[in-house]
């Protein structure tokens, strides 16, 4: 159980353009899901909360306009990367909370998405 | 300083030795605390959560929790190769809010 995945696993694209990730939570609901960025012998940097059916709550320093993020579902949260710049290279982690997981709020991980900008 | 702080290391152990990761926290109203295991170009895995003052083992696995020292610690008895990766510990308040990561201690288990 606690099945969390992610599309695409690795992309590749031109400076300028948007790339939208996907977030599944394949075996449970989640109310909330969040999304973290991880540059190469970094630690996770949380990048926003989103919960279903609401806006998603962004970390400081995290520019709303530039990472969309929609939870139209209890299993789906979606990121765009807008106008993707090679700054924004980096390897992208979903995580969702099981919404009958109670008090401990233990996240499951999604595999992870890699982009690269040229 | 730091909400969630963890020894980068390398941490090395021989094999089949017990590896011991440490872990300190600022925030006193932290109720739930994590432990997860990245290899190199994954994602993280849930190893276990303690949220009890005291020891909780699962298998080869101790978490070990000290509130009034704000500590949390991670033994793996018997270790083994496989694992050899960064663990993250992480801190929550509860209530489905989010988790606060440390920076990762990497470990590796030598033959």
């Amino acid at each position: 159980g606690a099945v969390v995945s992610q599309h695409p696993s690795r992309v590749i694209c031109k400076s300028g353009t948007s790339v939208k990730i996907e977030c599944r939570s394949l075996d449970f609901q989640a109310t909330t899901m969040f999304w973290y960025r991880q540059f190469p012998k970094q630690s996770l940097m949380l990048m926003a909360t989103s919960n279903e059916g609401s806006k998603a709550t962004y970390e400081q320093g995290v520019e709303k306009d530039k990472f969309l993020i929609n939870h139209a579902s209890l299993t789906l949260s979606t990121l765009t990367v807008t106008s993707a710049h090679p700054e924004d290279s980096s390897f992208y982690i979903c995580s969702a909370r099981d919404r009958e997981g109670g008090h401990y709020n233990e996240q499951f991980f999604g595999p992870g998405t890699r982009l690269t900008v040229l | 300083q730091k909400e969630v702080e963890q020894n980068s290391g390398p941490l090395s152990v021989p094999e089949g030795a017990i590896a011991s990761l440490n872990c300190t926290y600022s925030d006193r109203g932290s109720q739930s605390f994590f432990w997860y295991r990245q290899y190199s170009g994954k994602s993280p895995e849930l190893i276990m959560f303690i949220y009890s003052n005291g020891d909780k083992e699962d298998g080869r696995f101790t978490a070990q929790l000290n509130k009034a020292s704000q500590y949390v610690s991670l033994l793996i008895r018997d270790s083994q190769p496989s694992d050899s990766a960064t663990y993250l510990c992480a801190a929550g308040r509860g209530g489905g809010n989010k988790l606060t990561f440390g920076t990762g201690t990497q470990l590796k288990v030598e033959l």
